[in-house]
This record gives structure tokens, C-alpha cells and sequence, in this order.
């Protein structure tokens, strides 16, 4: 039953490392995004793509980009991995069905924990 | 420009109280309302939400949360609290004009037994 897919849950890099968080979404929805989740701060938005190929910047798109190529897949690159880019990563999709209230609706990953040595 | 406020980063109760968890947006129409909840390791899975209607809803695991135009308040509650039930809650404000929800900053719900 599981819909949002995050392939790693747990990953251990090294600074300097390019690292990929890959994420799928079986429900054929239009929109995906990627969150960060630190303690106290709550779950702050990277990228967003509303199609393929198609992507915004979320509130903290730094040292952070993305690849949708296919409907069902979203990617989030670090170029360059830091130390300070130690988190949780969040996968959600949501659909464009129902006007503008479907797409407030995001179903998750399990998320993918990210730690840089 | 939506935002949310959780005023409580934790919320401590024992097993068997009553819960309420408070939401409050700023947002300058009706907005769309949720209740997400997240356990240990794991993705945000939605308890509830609200886009029109009724004021009062009902969420999975006998949750519900009212909406309140005149506090723009939209608090989460329930009327006994279980041990399964620690977790952290995170409350979100969205619209139909934009396909991104503003989320809160979470609550963390310890449950003593």
C-alpha cells in the first residue's frame, strides 16, 4: 500500500560527496515536492515541480537541485554535500483534481535521513 | 501571504486525558486547513482536514479539529489520549490559489502513562 517511495531512509556521506535522494510516487500525481525537516524549525520546502520538467524553488533552494524526468519520479541532488546539509528529507506528492483543494493535499515518504561526515 | 503558529513545541499528557493541540493561520480568505501527524522515523500521514462546510471535522484515530473564522484558530483535539498516540503533530494552512501548503513548526505530544 505503500504510494510515496523515498529509496534510502538512512545514508551516511562525505563532505564534498554528490549525493542523490531518489523518490516515486505510484498515485500518477501532477505535483512533488521536497521538504527538509530539522527539530524547532519545522518542515521547510526545497523544490517543488507542478509537471515534468517543471520545477520552482522552494524557501531554501541552496545548494540543492532537482530532476523530474519522468511523471512518477522526482530527484534531489546535493552538487556538493556539507555538513550543514545533515537532515531529514521528506518526498510528497498531491494531485491537480478537485480544483485547488486536491493539490493542498500531500501524501509522504518515509523519509530519507541524511548525515555528512 | 499564509502562514501557521503552533505555540506549543511540546504537550505533555497522561494516557487517558483529553488532548487539544492549538493551530492558529493568518491567511485573508477561507482558507484550507490540516492536521498531519508524524511518529518516529517516519513521513507526515494526514489526520484530518478542512476546506468548507461544516466547522467541526473528524479525523482518523478519533481525532477532530473546529474552525474558527473569528480566532483564526483551527485546534486539534481528542477526548482520550492513547500511548500510540505520541507523536509529533504539525498543523498546515493552504489555498486554492496556490498548490503549496505552509506548514507549522510541529508539536511534539509526549504521552505519560
Amino acid at each position: 500500500d505503500v504510494k510515496v517511495t523515498q529509496s534510502s531512509r538512512y545514508l551516511v556521506k562525505r563532505t564534498g560527496e554528490k549525493v542523490f535522494l531518489e523518490c516515486v510516487q505510484d498515485m500518477d500525481h501532477e505535483n512533488m515536492f521536497w521538504y527538509r525537516q530539522d527539530p524547532g524549525l519545522g518542515l521547510r520546502l526545497i523544490y517543488f515541480s507542478y509537471d515534468v520538467k517543471m520545477k520552482e524553488k522552494g524557501d531554501i533552494p541552496e545548494g540543492y537541485s532537482v530532476s523530474r524526468e519522468k511523471k512518477e519520479r522526482f530527484s534531489l541532488i546535493l552538487e556538493s554535500a556539507s555538513t550543514n546539509q545533515t537532515s531529514m528529507y521528506l518526498c510528497a506528492s498531491s494531485h491537480n483534481k478537485d480544483g485547488g483543494s486536491g493539490a493542498n493535499v500531500l501524501t509522504f515518504g518515509a523519509g530519507s535521513r541524511l548525515t555528512v561526515l | 501571504a499564509q502562514s501557521v503558529t503552533q505555540p506549543d513545541i511540546h504537550i505533555t499528557v497522561s494516557e487517558g486525558a483529553s488532548l487539544e493541540l492549538r493551530c492558529n493561520y493568518s491567511y485573508g480568505a477561507t482558507p484550507y486547513l490540516f492536521w498531519y501527524v508524524q511518529s518516529p522515523g517516519q513521513g507526515l500521514q494526514l489526520l484530518l482536514k478542512y476546506f468548507s462546510g461544516d466547522t467541526l471535522v473528524q479525523g482518523i484515530k478519533g481525532f477532530e479539529a473546529e474552525f474558527k473564522r473569528s480566532q483564526s484558530s483551527f485546534n486539534l483535539r481528542k477526548p482520550s489520549v492513547h500511548w500510540s498516540d505520541a507523536a509529533e503533530y504539525f498543523c498546515a494552512v493552504g489555498s486554492g490559489g496556490s498548490y503549496i501548503p505552509t506548514f507549522g513548526r510541529g508539536t511534539s505530544l509526549i504521552v505519560h502513562p
